[in-house]
């Protein structure tokens, strides 16, 4: 099956700093790709989606200046979080479509990011 | 967007049938019903999905009503691994497809 991969798998970064989260579909091409947001013990919350070649689109309330998405290919989108702070530790998740039109999401394994 | 209700919980002995329920009283016609599940510290994995039909895969049978307003997703034979997570999502309507999580099933097999 379709196989989406994250890197890295976890980060402990200090605040202020950014960090960098990389997203790849492995055998197939990505025109979508969705990132999400896992607080401990709550639901996945839609941060943005991502097309290939055009700016992201963010959901209300996520500071597109802050969570900055480049879906530069069809198999790779990243994240960095900038000027991380404490508050931004989450385990973030991505998710692609296949060009094709399918109807699954296949999900990354996620990244644990924690912010000291 | 149709939202979804699940109940928070649910345990199942191992080799039993998992009955996990989903009321989806606003959907509308052309919103397909998908269910996914995460395995603690995981990503989310595609289970089944499905429009009005009954559907059937290697890992699950969706029973949806004939009114769409509710479904079913049933796990024939629960082993320990099938503790998990379950969402019950309506696809959101528009051409992204985006996914809209709710708190889901806390799924419990039990030996």
């Amino acid at each position: 099956g379709a196989v989406v991969s994250q890197h890295p798998s976890w980060v402990i970064c200090k605040s202020g700093t950014s960090v960098k989260i990389e997203c790849r579909s492995l055998d197939f091409q990505a025109t979508t790709m969705f990132w999400y947001r896992q607080f401990p013990k709550q639901s996945l919350m839609l941060m943005a989606t991502s097309n290939e070649g055009s700016k992201a689109t963010y959901e209300q309330g996520v500071e597109k200046d802050k969570f900055l998405i480049n879906h530069a290919s069809l198999t790779l989108s990243t994240l960095t979080v900038t000027s991380a702070h404490p508050e931004d530790s989450s385990f973030y998740i991505c998710s692609a479509m296949e060009g094709t039109g399918g109807y699954e999401q296949y999900f990354g394994p996620g990244t644990r990011l924690t912010v000291t | 967007d149709a939202k979804t209700t699940q109940p928070p919980s649910m345990d199942c002995a191992e080799g039993r049938a998992a009955n996990l329920p989903c009321n989806h009283s606003t959907i509308s016609g052309n919103e397909y019903v998908y269910w996914y599940r995460q395995i603690h510290s995981q990503g989310p994995q595609y289970i089944i999905h499905g429009l009005k039909n009954n559907e059937t895969n290697e890992m699950a049978s969706l029973i949806i009503t004939e009114d769409r307003k509710s479904s079913t997703l049933i796990l024939p034979h629960a082993t320990l691994r099938d503790t998990a997570v379950y969402y019950c999502i309506v696809e959101t309507s528009g051409s992204a497809r985006q996914l809209t999580f709710g708190s889901g099933t806390q799924l419990t097999v039990l030996p």
